[in-house]
């Protein structure tokens, strides 16, 4: 079956400009994960969906960062005013269930961001 | 706040050594994990250790996980050039989502 798929693949913006990424998670999974790797930093945790659940946020870095899932599929992760400190690679993962027992997480390829 | 510290943050090897990679913690974790990445991919799980002095196998890749469950190391024997990659380890938050060591560039030449 088709695996977790992220748009665009690649992204290059201006400082201050917004920006939209798309994850389309495996069909049936319900929970959702987004993650930022940056650079010398490894894979850094952002924000999670579980199903209809209120996301969990903890890991958004500012305000500038926000996510939805719409209809528990897909998700979208929108980084307002960019800073060229937000250029990283941002990857999603889905898995069936979550908690701190939950199913594997299956990856997309992610998507570079470049802010100039 | 848990952190997993990974050493060495970079390896280059000749084909044919055998490697050793650190994943540790001052925080105990009920699981760990492992990913290979390549470049362009999201990170593929490679194995998860659950129990304390856990030791699993995966052909030439050898995981162990600690007594205390603090700490885990991947050894790799013969290493071929089809191993290079960006290897992870990552244990689980409270949430699911899934705490990173900053990972290991292995780069084995021919």
């Amino acid at each position: 079956g088709a695996g977790v798929s992220q748009s665009p693949s690649n992204k290059v913006t201006e400082k201050g400009k917004d920006v939209e990424l798309r994850c389309d998670p495996i069909s049936g999974h319900t929970a959702l994960y987004w993650y930022r790797q940056s650079l010398g930093q490894g894979l850094e945790f952002l924000i999670y969906f579980q199903g209809n659940s209120a996301p969990d946020k903890s890991g958004l870095p500012s305000d500038r960062f926000s996510a939805e899932r719409t209809g528990g599929s897909v998700s979208t992760l929108t980084i307002q005013r960019t800073q060229q400190e937000d250029s990283a690679v941002y990857l999603c993962a889905s898995s069936r269930s979550s908690g701190p027992n939950g199913n594997e997480q299956f990856f997309g390829p992610g998507t570079r961001l470049t802010v100039l | 706040t848990q952190l997993l510290e990974q050493s060495p943050q970079f390896l280059s090897i000749q084909e044919g050594e055998n490697l050793t990679v650190y994943c540790n913690s001052s925080s105990v974790f009920s699981s760990l994990q492992w990913y290979r990445q390549e470049p362009g991919e999201g990170p593929v799980l490679l194995v998860t250790v659950v129990t304390g002095g856990e030791v699993k196998k995966l052909k030439r890749l050898t995981f162990q996980f600690g007594d205390a469950r603090k700490d885990s190391s991947l050894h790799i024997t013969a290493a071929q050039p089809g191993d290079t990659g960006l290897y992870l380890c990552a244990g689980r938050g409270s949430q699911g989502n899934l705490i990173f060591g900053k990972g290991t560039k292995l780069s084995v030449k021919p």
